[in-house]
Order: structure tokens, then C-alpha cells, then sequence
């Protein structure tokens, strides 16, 4: 069975402030992929990312940054210099390579950045 | 990347009746497509499955006869509340996957529906 546990229920921060949102998933599958997704209150699903379990580098994309770490199964997503946009709702997912299920979600982290 | 598209991104129904939600994918052929519900402030939990020609496969608990779904074409998943109640009032979000090559389209979704039960 796969699990993805986002403890972060709710952080809240001041624009500016680098804030990051833990993922640990739990999974027998040796390939896999794990996915960040970005909810606005408009419901819609962005897509952030998708990391491939064979690769472990670390990515940047502009102010947000993803750090994998299949040792600990942590898929750790870092905001940099938050601004009120970014506030959402986030979801990590995780999804078995070559698999026919969907993905298996975390429950979210409710993200709040104040003026 | 893929897009998909569903409609109608919401709306609301009297109890009793049925509602259809579109799902179609636009630049691409979807072999899979799979039906999301999410409850307000929850998570998405997969409901069912869809393959193209064949029956959609149900998580436990999702009840087949309530939530019909239709798979008849590469490009159209359909999903029909029926007799809906307003314990079905929730955001229904569907993805659909491309076989092709290394796309892995189940990490693109629709706009999803929000459906009001009144």
C-alpha cells in the first residue's frame, strides 16, 4: 500500500519568508514518481512537479525548490521569498511507475501568506 | 503539456436528479482516465478508473450504480451522479493518461466540477 503524509496541516508566514513544505511517502515500489501540486481556492489542480525515483537532484525552478531524498522518502518543496500568490493549498502525490492506478495523495498543507 | 478539459466546472442540482461531468482530453488520446472527489478542506481520493472500451474499475466504497461512468471514445470520460443527494456535494476532478512515448498525462487534471445538491 503507498502513503503520502503531509504533517503540515496549515503555516502561516509573512511575505518574504522562506517557507517549506514536508512530504514523506511510504511505498514498496522501487520506481515510482512523486508529484507536487499547487490548489487555489479556485479548485484547480497546478501542476508544481514531477520527480522520477531514479533521480535524486535536487531542483530549482524560479523561487521554488524541491529537495528529494529517497533515504529518508522525504520530498521536501521550499518557497523562497514568499509572496501572497502563493498561498493555496499544496499536495504532494506519489504515483507507481508504469502502474494503473492513480495517484495517491497527502492530505495538504494549507499555505497562508500575510501582507 | 497535455491538456485536459472537463465540464461543467460547476453546478448545482435539485436531489433526485442526475448530472453529467465531462472530462475529454484535447491533445492527446487517453487510454486511462480517473475520476477524483474531494471534500471540502480533504484530500482527492481516486474514486474509480476508466479505460477506453472497457468497465472503469471502483476504489472500495465508491458505489458503481450511483457514479456511472462512461469511457467510449480515447478523447471523453463521462461521470454521472445519479438520483444525487446532498452527501454528493463535493469538487469532482478527473486526469487522464497518454501512453505515448514517456508522457505520463495522469499528472495533468481537468479544471474539476463543483457540484451543489440542493
Amino acid at each position: 500500500a503507498q502513503k503520502v503524509t503531509q504533517a503540515q496541516t496549515e503555516i502561516s508566514v509573512v511575505e518574504k519568508e522562506d517557507v517549506t513544505l514536508d512530504c514523506v511517502y511510504e511505498t514498496r515500489d522501487t520506481t515510482y514518481y512523486l508529484f507536487w501540486y499547487k490548489q487555489p481556492p479556485s479548485g484547480e489542480l497546478v501542476f508544481l512537479i514531477r520527480r522520477n525515483s531514479f533521480d535524486e537532484q535536487n531542483e530549482i525552478s524560479g523561487r521554488y525548490s524541491w529537495n528529494f531524498q529517497k533515504s529518508t522518502s522525504s520530498f521536501n518543496f521550499t518557497i523562497t521569498a514568499s509572496q501572497v500568490v502563493d498561498s493555496a493549498v499544496y499536495f504532494c502525490a506519489l504515483h507507481k511507475r508504469g502502474g494503473a492506478d492513480g495517484l495517491t495523495f497527502g492530505k495538504g498543507t494549507h499555505l497562508i501568506i500575510q501582507p | 503539456g497535455a491538456v485536459v478539459s472537463q465540464h461543467p466546472s460547476r453546478v448545482i442540482c435539485k436531489s433526485g436528479t442526475s448530472v453529467k461531468i465531462e472530462c475529454r482530453s484535447l491533445d492527446f488520446q487517453a487510454t486511462t482516465m480517473f475520476w477524483y472527489r474531494q471534500f471540502p478542506k480533504q484530500s482527492l481520493m481516486l474514486m474509480a478508473t476508466s479505460n477506453e472500451g472497457s468497465k472503469a474499475t471502483y476504489e472500495q466504497g465508491v458505489e458503481k450504480d450511483k457514479f456511472l461512468i462512461n469511457h467510449a471514445s480515447l478523447t471523453l470520460s463521462t461521470l454521472t451522479v445519479t438520483s444525487a443527494h446532498p452527501e454528493d456535494s463535493s469538487f469532482y476532478i478527473c486526469s487522464a493518461r497518454d501512453r505515448q512515448g514517456s508522457r505520463e498525462a495522469e499528472a495533468f487534471f481537468g479544471q474539476g466540477t463543483r457540484l451543489t445538491v440542493v
